[in-house]
């Protein structure tokens, strides 16, 4: 079964480093999504990304957050100088923009920690 | 923020069904209602959606009341692996971005 893959699975920066999270969204998919998850908080919407540009963000999502489709398959998440408060899990996901289905269903990657120091 | 309120934790014996109530009063008519769940720190998994009609896939099925303000989703036959915290989510279709509450976590117990 087609699945959205993340890597790393796991990074530690120190504060003001920049981070680079990749993602391969599945292969057919039109749209991408990055939300976050703090520790024991909600999951969190951060930026959709359709026909290589941003299509919706989040209040979240300010100068230090930049995302882009370097290639015809690997979609990142880059965060310019990292804070201690970016420390948390960061998912990739992907949905197929079929019309007349229209499901809407999102597939979500396992994750990538991020953690701050 | 999420338009649903749902229980903060609930409870199923094993082989038992699992019935998650979500209460969306503020739905309007060309809203979806989406369930998710994620098990652990898992990334979240669909599970089923419907607009107005009850809904059944090989997961769950999908009970909607008929003035739509709230719904059920039921496990049929809820298994250990099925303890995961439960979002229901109100969006339009499509690939409206999903906002996530605090979610039902579900404890499938031996």
């Amino acid at each position: 079964e087609p699945e959205v893959t993340q890597t790393p699975s796991h990074q530690v920066t120190q504060m003001g480093q920049e981070v680079i999270l990749r993602c391969v969204p599945i292969s057919n998919h039109l749209y991408f999504y990055w939300y976050r998850q703090i520790l024991g908080q909600k999951v969190e919407f951060l930026v959709s990304f359709y026909n290589n540009e941003i299509s919706e963000k989040s209040e979240i999502f300010d100068d230090q957050f930049s995302v882009e489709r370097p290639d015809g398959s690997n979609f990142t998440l880059k965060i310019r100088s990292t804070k201690l408060e970016d420390s948390a899990m960061y998912f990739c996901a992907s949905s197929e923009s079929v019309v007349e289905r229209d499901t809407g269903e999102l597939f979500f990657g396992e994750g990538s920690r991020l953690t701050v120091l | 923020d999420a338009k649903t309120t749902q229980p903060t934790s609930m409870d199923c014996a094993e082989g038992r069904a699992a019935n998650l109530p979500c209460n969306h009063s503020t739905i309007s008519g060309n809203e979806y209602v989406y369930w998710y769940r994620q098990i652990h720190s898992q990334g979240p998994q669909y599970i089923i959606h419907g607009l107005k009609n009850n809904e059944t896939n090989e997961m769950a099925s999908l009970i909607i009341t008929e003035d739509r303000k709230s719904s059920t989703l039921i496990l049929p036959h809820a298994t250990l692996r099925d303890t995961a915290v439960y979002y229901c989510i109100v969006c339009y279709s499509g690939n409206t971005p999903l906002v996530f509450g605090k979610g039902t976590r579900l404890s499938v117990i031996a």
